[in-house]
């Protein structure tokens, strides 16, 4: 089977850093993926581990640990326009199985 | 712009009519993939092209769906007989075989059916 869970819902303050952590169990497993989706518009590519580790892109690092089945996406100083779902995605042959994401609110 | 693109961004539908959606890839990317999406979930696979080729298809997709894209660029999604479960957020993603890991998303065809 496949099942990948993320948190439903996380609030955080502008400025601060916030963790969304992402399990997931599938049957295959070439990489994960971040995306990032604000409301009613497209999904939009933030990072990809295949290797186990920390991956830095500016603001946002992404970890996996592929023995564990785990993954977080760590978001630093953060804006109000973060406020956005962030999806979970694991790469099985050439699909992508996507979580149901994690809703961020930032707060001023 | 050079992105994803889709055709109509939105349709409303009764209940048992048919539709089209139409996917305009990134130019040069030979994979083409179609997703669906509710309210508060993740997209959901449907099915995926290398070139004119599907080569796979979800257990989801029920015979009422069909996808062609025949010559390897644009494609198209089709829904026969529409139901209310079939309300949606229908994505299409294209990326390069070289490079599958990256999916590029277009804005999607948001499908409403009375």
């Amino acid at each position: 089977g496949q099942n990948i869970d993320q948190p439903t819902e996380m609030t955080a303050t502008e400025g601060a850093i916030v963790q969304i952590n992402c399990t997931y169990q599938t049957s295959g497993f070439n990489g994960l993926f971040w995306y990032q989706q604000h409301a009613g518009e497209a999904p939009t590519f933030l990072s990809y581990n295949v290797l186990d580790g920390l991956e830095e892109k500016g603001r946002f690092s992404s970890f996996l640990s592929r023995s564990k089945g785990y993954s977080y996406l760590l978001l630093k100083e953060l804006q109000m326009k973060d406020s956005a779902s962030y999806l979970c995605a694991v790469r099985n042959t050439d699909k992508l199985i996507f979580g149901t994401g994690t809703r961020l609110q930032v707060f001023p | 712009d050079t992105g994803v693109s889709q055709n109509p961004r939105h349709k409303i539908t009764k209940r048992g009519q048919n539709v089209t959606f139409r996917c305009d890839p990134i130019s040069e990317h030979n994979r083409l993939y179609w997703y669906r999406q509710t309210l508060g979930q993740g997209p959901e696979f449907l099915t995926y092209f290398q070139n004119e080729a599907q080569l796979e298809k979800s257990r989801l997709l029920s015979d009422r769906f069909s996808a062609e894209r025949p010559k390897g660029s644009f494609s198209t999604l089709e829904i026969q007989r529409t139901e209310q479960g079939d309300s949606a957020m229908y994505l299409c993603a294209s990326s390069l075989v070289s490079k599958e890991y990256e999916q590029y998303f277009g804005p999607g065809t948001r499908l409403t059916v009375t």
